[in-house]
């Protein structure tokens, strides 16, 4: 099984709001991240877990806030976003914390809109 | 810096064959190849992790030559299924992918 399963699969907010994003995977991964990707771009990455803890932040804005509660489970929360943050959030695993040999599994995406 | 994929985009007949490459100004330790469809997640084709090494799936297969720092994926008799954005990415030893702008093939009947 290479499912990783992401809630939920769309939504609105206003710029005022907060809301969570939630990752799940049941295979045991050691690391996970979070990708966020707009219309016709490749995906970039946000950050990295690894053992549960973050080992990457691509300097993203500290109204992205991650969490990782276990080892199967990562959150993303969501403050203050502003309309140009709307794109598709990927979240993928992969076993290992090492890309050069590892494989990335990615989840079907959360689609938010900012309004 | 992200690598960099030709062509941009490609549209072909079912029963054709493609290539798309992908190349890199960086030393790459692996170079993975993923497929993606409109609203869909980006799904795992291929990881190629040692310069020279050629992998194949079906009628999908991959080199990479790292002296070059460049990858290359052959699609052969192309479905209808193969339609979507196809995108390298080259893998670091600290867990970062750093994906390709993408190369859009269209396959019609």
């Amino acid at each position: 099984d290479t499912e990783v399963t992401q809630t939920p699969k769309h939504l609105v907010m206003g710029m005022t709001n907060k809301k969570s994003l939630k990752c799940e995977q049941h295979m045991g991964h050691r690391a996970m991240y979070w990708y966020k990707q707009k219309a016709k771009k490749p995906p970039e990455l946000m950050f990295v877990y690894s053992y549960e803890k973050l080992s990457i932040n691509e300097s993203v804005p500290s109204r992205f806030s991650p969490e990782c509660p276990n080892s199967s489970l990562l959150n993303l929360h969501l403050h203050a976003l502003q309309p140009e943050d709307s794109a598709l959030y990927l979240c993928a695993s992969s076993p290992g914390t090492r890309s050069s040999t590892d494989t990335q599994y990615f989840g079907p995406g959360t689609r938010l809109t900012v309004l | 810096q992200q690598p960099v994929q030709s062509p941009q985009a490609v549209i072909l007949r079912e029963g054709e064959d493609a290539v798309i490459n992908c190349s890199s100004s960086k030393a790459l330790y692996s170079v993975h190849w993923y497929r993606q469809k409109h609203g869909e997640a980006p799904v795992f084709l291929m990881i190629l992790l040692k310069g020279g090494e050629q992998k194949g799936h079906e009628k999908i297969s991959a080199s990479f030559n790292e002296k070059k720092q460049q990858s290359s994926l052959y699609l052969t008799a192309s479905q209808l299924s193969y339609s979507g954005t196809y995108f390298c990415s080259g893998g670091t030893s600290y867990g970062k992918l750093t994906f390709g702008q993408g190369t859009i093939l269209t396959v019609h009947p």
